[in-house]
């Protein structure tokens, strides 16, 4: 089974700080995923990477950018964190050529 | 541009009923449509996945069609237990790239 781990389940952070959230995945998928979802928006793509160090804006990349260094790994930076920013923070992989993803369990996250 | 619907925000039915989930969709032509189950506070899992070349799917006690004609796929789950309360997703994708989610539609099943 495709497991895709997230580094933290809750985060609470103050305004302005720069908050790391990391996404593990374990079935050497090369597409990598990070949305957000909010009530009554459904899950927005924030970004996307189709391999190692390569990285794509989604529909709504401001005050977030990312890093893949390692295939196994993406992970979604705010730089500094505001409270619009509150929300549930979802990673998913996908096979190349793939059309079915894997989420992991998500990451809510309070900015205070 | 583009938009996905799930017309219904919430649905409650009885237990044993078949529920009926809509999802329509404007300003896309996707190459299939897949529904993820979602459980409150866990990530979307998927459940089924229909080709725009294919009108039905069936796994176990669930059917999707697609109709590309009306843009919108009807996913329906007989015989519904409790254990189906959750929230539903659909979802389009048409290349390899990204898929676009609708908002989900909220299912429960009362006893």
């Amino acid at each position: 089974d495709v497991k895709v781990t997230q580094s933290s389940r809750y985060l609470v952070k103050r305004t302005g700080e720069k908050v790391f959230l990391e996404c593990v995945q374990d079935m050497d998928h090369e597409n990598m995923f990070w949305y957000r979802q909010d009530p009554g928006l459904g899950l927005r793509l924030i970004y996307f990477s189709y391999d190692v160090k390569m990285k794509e804006k989604g529909d709504i990349p401001e005050g977030y950018s990312v890093s893949r260094e390692k295939k196994e790994r993406f992970s979604l930076i705010l730089e500094s964190a505001s409270t619009n920013q509150t929300s549930m923070y979802l990673c998913a992989s996908r096979l190349s050529g793939g059309e079915t993803q894997y989420f992991g369990p998500g990451t809510r996250l309070l900015v205070l | 541009s583009q938009k996905i619907e799930q017309n219904s925000e919430a649905l409650n039915i009885q237990e044993g009923k078949t529920a009926t989930l809509t999802c329509n969709y404007t300003n896309y032509s996707p190459a299939y449509l897949q529904w993820y189950r979602q459980d409150p506070g866990r990530g979307p899992v998927f459940l089924l996945l229909i080709r725009e070349n294919e009108k039905e799917k069936r796994k176990e006690r669930l059917k999707v069609t697609f109709d590309t004609t009306l843009k919108q796929s009807l996913f329906h789950i007989t015989a519904s237990q409790p254990a189906d309360s959750a929230t539903y997703l659909c979802a389009l994708g048409s290349s390899a790239s990204k898929i676009i989610f609708g908002s989900g539609t909220r299912l429960s099943i009362r006893p």
